[in-house]
């Protein structure tokens, strides 16, 4: 199986604070990309970062790549009560555009 | 910005009944996909569709599912004989011509019901 596991599972922090999300794969990936997901929502995509990439930033955004180590993190800085979502990173496996996608962590920012 | 729609949002069917799930992906797209989410549980893929047919599938996409691109904007999905473990959320998405490195853009979903 390809599919990432995230952890925490569960992150509850205050406003302002910095949230950091991690996620291990298991196999050869083409490219990461992490998503949210608002409760009952569609997944919203944040950001893709590339297997030859180490990192990336979006904005508040911050993702890391460890190819060698197969795993992610995202970091959100300076975190806002909107931001409180279920986070989710997802594999593509070279050569395919179908996405694997984790277990995610659901983040609570309390205003 | 353009958004990829899903039509029903919410559909309830008996057991045994033919279901139909549409999506209307971004106009430009030319990659898409179904995922489903029971409840609680990980996202799943089940099929992506490129150029009028099926690129890829996964082992839930078993022959009583079927995905179709009947005219030039919309996609569906068909599950000819629902069972009460396809309740779940059902999500598509699409991704541009570039497909490999690109991000995927998903509805909103149609939740699914089987009673």
């Amino acid at each position: 199986s390809q599919q990432g596991e995230e952890d925490p599972q569960a992150l509850s922090i205050q406003e302002g604070e910095n949230a950091t999300m991690n996620c291990s794969y298991k196999t050869s990936i083409n490219n990461l990309q992490w998503y949210r997901q608002n409760s009952g929502r569609g997944l919203v995509h944040l950001i893709l970062i590339r297997s030859n990439e180490r990192e990336k930033h979006s904005g508040r955004l911050r993702v890391t790549l460890d190819t060698s180590k197969k795993s992610s993190s995202l970091l959100i800085t300076a975190s806002r009560a909107a931001d409180t979502a279920s986070y989710f990173c997802a594999t593509a496996r070279t050569g395919a555009n179908n996405l694997f996608f984790g277990t995610g962590t659901r983040l609570t920012v309390i205003p | 910005e353009p958004e990829v729609t899903q039509t029903p949002s919410h559909q309830v069917t008996q057991m045994g009944q033919e279901v139909i799930l549409r999506c209307v992906p971004i106009s430009n797209h030319l990659y898409f996909y179904w995922y489903r989410q029971i409840l609680g549980q990980k996202v799943e893929f089940l099929v992506s569709f490129y150029n009028n047919e099926i690129s890829e599938k996964s082992e839930i996409f078993d022959d009583q599912f079927s995905v179709e691109r009947p005219d030039g904007s919309n996609f569906t999905l068909k599950i000819r004989s629902t069972k009460l473990e396809d309740s779940a959320m059902y999500f598509c998405a699409s991704s541009d011509w570039q497909g490999n490195n690109q991000p995927q853009h998903f509805g909103d979903g149609t939740r699914l019901s089987i009673l």
